[in-house]
């Protein structure tokens, strides 16, 4: 099993749904993030929690929240899904001693 | 605001040739610097970390880092077919929270 496990994978969805992704993690890592890529655009910062009780904006958190239900879950929501989310979701943990981050296999979302 | 430029490429080299990928950052006080190998579809992975001055080889990759030209960038000896890939260039800024800073990606193709 993934280290870092995000749910759906794949999701198709209708302007002005509300959408949760939601990620798990395995490695016992304090500090999670959400990213968004987008072709060409690299990755941009959504959202990062360094622990239950502290989360903070990334570079791109508007129509975005977040939550943190405990040290191993860090879902993402879009309170009203627009088509320019449309894009590959990822979150990631990150090993505090290295700096290193590790990745979910993504979610691909597709806001119609 | 803080920056990591990648050229986006593509970037063609032959299958057996060295392939270089370079990338620049803004911050003079960055820390820790991140190569990400990343297929298409997929998730980044980590290739290799480097916080000090100098090359660091893992394998057929080598990270070079300068600090006083703030550029890094990474090697890739006998390009294999399986080293296409869009590379990710990351560092950590000072007062970036530990945040990592990614580059857009450059994308290799080596040809057989």
């Amino acid at each position: 099993d993934a280290d870092v496990t995000q749910t759906p994978r794949n999701r198709i969805t209708k302007t002005g749904k509300r959408i949760m992704l939601e990620c798990s993690q395995t490695k016992g890592h304090d500090r999670m993030y959400w990213y968004r890529q987008d072709p060409g655009l690299g990755l941009q910062l959504i959202y990062y929690s360094f622990d239950v009780k502290d989360i903070n904006k990334g570079e791109i958190s508007d129509g975005y929240s977040v939550s943190r239900q405990a040290q191993a879950k860090f879902s993402l929501s879009l309170e009203s899904a627009i088509p320019n989310q449309t894009a590959l979701y990822f979150c990631a943990t990150k090993d505090l001693y290295t700096g290193e981050l590790f990745f979910g296999e993504g979610s691909r979302l597709t806001v119609l | 605001q803080k920056e990591v430029e990648q050229n986006s490429g593509p970037l063609s080299v032959p299958e057996g040739a060295i392939a270089s990928l370079n990338c620049t950052y803004s911050d003079r006080g960055s820390q820790s610097f991140f190569w990400y190998r990343q297929y298409s579809g997929k998730s980044p992975e980590l290739i290799m970390f480097i916080y000090s001055n100098g090359d660091k080889e893992d394998g057929r990759f080598t990270a070079q880092l300068n600090k006083a030209s703030q550029y890094v960038s990474l090697l890739i000896r006998d390009s294999q077919p399986s080293d296409s890939a869009t590379y990710l260039c990351a560092v950590i800024a000072a007062g970036s929270q530990g945040n990592l800073i990614f580059g857009k990606g450059t994308k290799l193709s080596v040809k057989p």
